[in-house]
């Protein structure tokens, strides 16, 4: 079975711009998660969905954002890039809410 | 406020030999699942272990296990005979068990294994 993919995996974007992940979970699964992690902060949880619906949203401002689509595939948009949005973004999918995590191989962004 | 505080940046052990890696965590909850996850310089986060809060049994998985005190909210990690191919950065993630698959996550520990 494939594993959880994340697209692109490195992207350079400027202050300002917006910027949209994707990730594909493992066949089945219906919840994706999807964390920041930088060397100052470590992973922080971004927010979770499951069968399309948000379930859980961590503390981050409201540039950041996410949906799911119906086979379950997720998005993440970042708008008006800062450049302390520079971070590893890993993306997470479990068959269920509450069940265990397998994460995808990250995006690298870097914003200038 | 759930936290997670990994207190070991960096450990090395010899190659053959035993390590434990500390964790501990912080809760008004009394039932969650513990994970230890582990990062190689690829990136892809891996899963090691988990343990539910409720069991009292210590989890074990091959060479890893852990020691898992639930009063002393500890939960650490002991890899046994260790490999070259261990060396990884640690994650040790908590996860309440009624808030879906919100995971709070320690800072980590990188682990150096000695040939």
């Amino acid at each position: 079975k494939a594993g959880v993919t994340q697209t692109p995996r490195y992207l350079i974007k400027t202050r300002g711009q917006q910027v949209t992940l994707s990730c594909s979970p493992i066949s089945g699964h219906r919840s994706v998660s999807w964390y920041q992690q930088t060397p100052g902060q470590g992973l922080q949880f971004l927010f979770e969905y499951f069968s399309e619906t948000q379930r859980n949203k961590g503390n981050f401002p409201g540039r950041f954002s996410g949906r799911q689509f119906s086979n379950s595939r997720s998005e993440m948009n970042v708008s008006t890039l800062e450049l302390g949005d520079s971070a590893l973004y890993l993306c997470a999918s479990s068959l269920r809410s509450a069940g265990e995590q397998y994460f995808g191989p990250g995006t690298r962004l870097t914003v200038t | 406020a759930q936290t997670v505080t990994q207190s070991q940046p960096e450990m090395s052990v010899q190659e053959a030999e035993t390590v434990t890696l500390s964790c501990t965590y912080d809760t008004s909850e009394s039932d969650y699942y513990l994970f230890w996850y582990k990062q190689p310089p690829s990136r892809q986060m891996i899963l090691v272990i988990r343990q539910e809060a409720y069991k009292q049994q210590n989890a074990t998985e091959n060479r890893f296990s852990v020691n898992f005190q639930k009063a002393a909210k500890s939960f650490s990690l002991k890899i046994s005979d260790s490999q070259l191919g261990d060396a990884a950065m640690y994650f040790c993630a908590y996860r309440p068990s009624n808030t879906g698959n919100q995971f709070y996550f320690g800072t980590g520990t990188s682990l150096t294994v000695i040939p």
